[in-house]
């Protein structure tokens, strides 16, 4: 089973602020298999980036994703009020593992 | 619209059975795989089972193999998760996603908005 490993586990920033989440895998993921989700505190997962640097439908451009093999990157260019939530990342290879999650708190 | 809406979630002793359902619209669901996701209280997001756009393949977490089975009616746009043997462990929102294919990627990009199941005497 591939594990995925979230860092931090929590990023306080202030927004207008550049958030970068981290995403490192235990063994290669392809780069088509690896999606980031947001999470808001009472409800369900939100699809932002899939095929690794994909944006989602309705996803705004501030949100980019990067990386290959065991890194990749989440970015938020400049964080909004409603940015502030769970993000995970998620590998569907062999089988479908999710990371822990990076909590994205206002500072 | 596009819509998953689950149901069936609610309290149950340990050993005992549920079954959960997963109410899609707005789409073809025969055309689309569908998952399971839970969620434990406080916790992160562990996949379930996923089962194929024609019920021809079905696959399961290790935490649930042999006690829970996925299955659907196309004719009735419904998922199902038929869950045995329930532990305290398997208390969890659990969510219905649809896997969505672009190309070669893969990716759940549509959720319902998740049944709360409790396992507790």
């Amino acid at each position: 089973e591939i594990v995925l490993t979230q860092s931090p586990g929590t990023l306080s920033l202030s927004p207008g602020e550049r958030a970068t989440l981290s995403c490192r895998a235990s063994q290669s993921v392809s780069s088509s298999y690896l999606a980031w989700y947001q999470q808001k505190p009472g409800q369900a997962p939100r699809l932002l980036i899939y095929g690794a640097s994909s944006r989602a439908t309705g996803i705004p451009d501030r949100f980019s994703g990067s990386g290959s093999g065991t890194d990749f990157t989440l970015t938020i260019s400049r964080l909004e009020p409603e940015d502030f939530a769970v993000y995970y990342c998620q590998q569907y290879g062999s089988s479908v593992t999710f990371g822990p999650g990076t909590k994205v708190d206002i500072k | 619209q596009v819509q998953l809406v689950e149901s069936g979630g609610g309290v149950v002793q340990p050993g005992r059975s549920l079954r959960l359902s997963c109410a899609a619209s707005g789409f073809t669901f025969s055309s689309y795989g569908m998952h399971w996701v839970r969620q434990a209280p406080g916790k992160g997001l562990e996949w379930v089972a996923v089962i194929w756009y024609d019920g021809s393949n079905k696959y399961y977490a290790d935490s649930v193999k042999g006690r829970f089975t996925i299955s659907r009616d196309n004719s009735k746009n419904t998922l199902y998760l038929q869950m045995n043997s329930l532990r305290a462990e398997d208390t969890a929102v659990y969510y219905c996603a649809r896997e969505t294919i672009v190309g070669a990627t893969h990716a759940f990009d549509i959720w319902g908005q998740g049944t709360m199941v409790t396992v507790s005497s």
